[in-house]
């Protein structure tokens, strides 16, 4: 079965402080990871994704195979950053269907 | 920069009538989603669309749901028979090739009373 956790409903920080969504999953095989962003009255967007090994906006994530994570850092927090994140998988034989967390409302006070 | 489309944005149904929510994907992605969303749950994802034939489907997409590309430019979803559990956002995307980025709609809200 293929599962996304984000452990966290909520999550709020000072700007400037770091930030670290957290997101695990639950899938026998080799997934693809993403996470998704969506600021207020926006759609969903791709921010990034784990096969990319990019940063954007600032934002990186690591794929860690051994603690099945795939936690969304950023060192510096911009009040801009305020959005709802969902982290999402994508299993690796042929399937197109995205799994979706459960999203964490991130909040940053200035 | 091309977006997904959505049409309508709210929609409210009794329970038991048949809704269409419409879709206008990016014009040279060739694959179609519908997810949703019940109010303070999950996005699920309902079915993909390739090639005028559903090419994967959630097991919530039973006989009450059908999807349709009736021209060159739409992407419907169809419930037949509203349940109120069927109340959801309603989010449409389109990729332009099989696993490449997803672009999603805003939403259809629906609510079935």
């Amino acid at each position: 079965a293929q599962r996304v956790t984000q452990p966290e409903k909520l999550l709020s920080v000072f700007k400037g402080a770091p930030v670290e969504l957290k997101c695990n999953y639950s899938y026998s095989g080799s997934p693809e990871l993403f996470w998704y962003v969506q600021y207020s009255r926006q759609r969903l967007q791709l921010l990034l994704r784990h096969i990319s090994r990019e940063s954007i906006k600032g934002f990186t994530a690591d794929l860690n195979k051994g603690e099945t994570s795939f936690h969304l850092k950023k060192p510096f927090a911009q009040e801009e950053d305020s959005a709802m994140y969902y982290c999402a998988l994508r299993g690796r034989q042929g399937a197109q269907k995205l799994v979706f967390g459960q999203g964490t409302r991130l909040t940053i006070n200035p | 920069e091309p977006e997904v489309t959505q049409t309508p944005s709210h929609q409210v149904t009794q329970m038991g009538q048949e809704v269409i929510l419409r879709c206008v994907p990016i014009s040279n992605h060739l694959y179609f989603y519908w997810y949703r969303q019940i109010l303070g749950q999950k996005v699920e994802f309902l079915v993909s669309f390739y090639n005028n034939e559903i090419s994967e489907k959630s097991e919530i997409f039973d006989d009450q749901f059908s999807v349709e590309r009736p021209d060159g430019s739409n992407f419907t979803l169809k419930i037949r028979s509203t349940k109120l559990e069927d109340s959801a956002m309603y989010f449409c995307a389109s990729s332009e090739a099989i696993r490449w980025t997803q672009y999603f709609g805003p939403g259809t809200r629906l609510l079935v009373l």
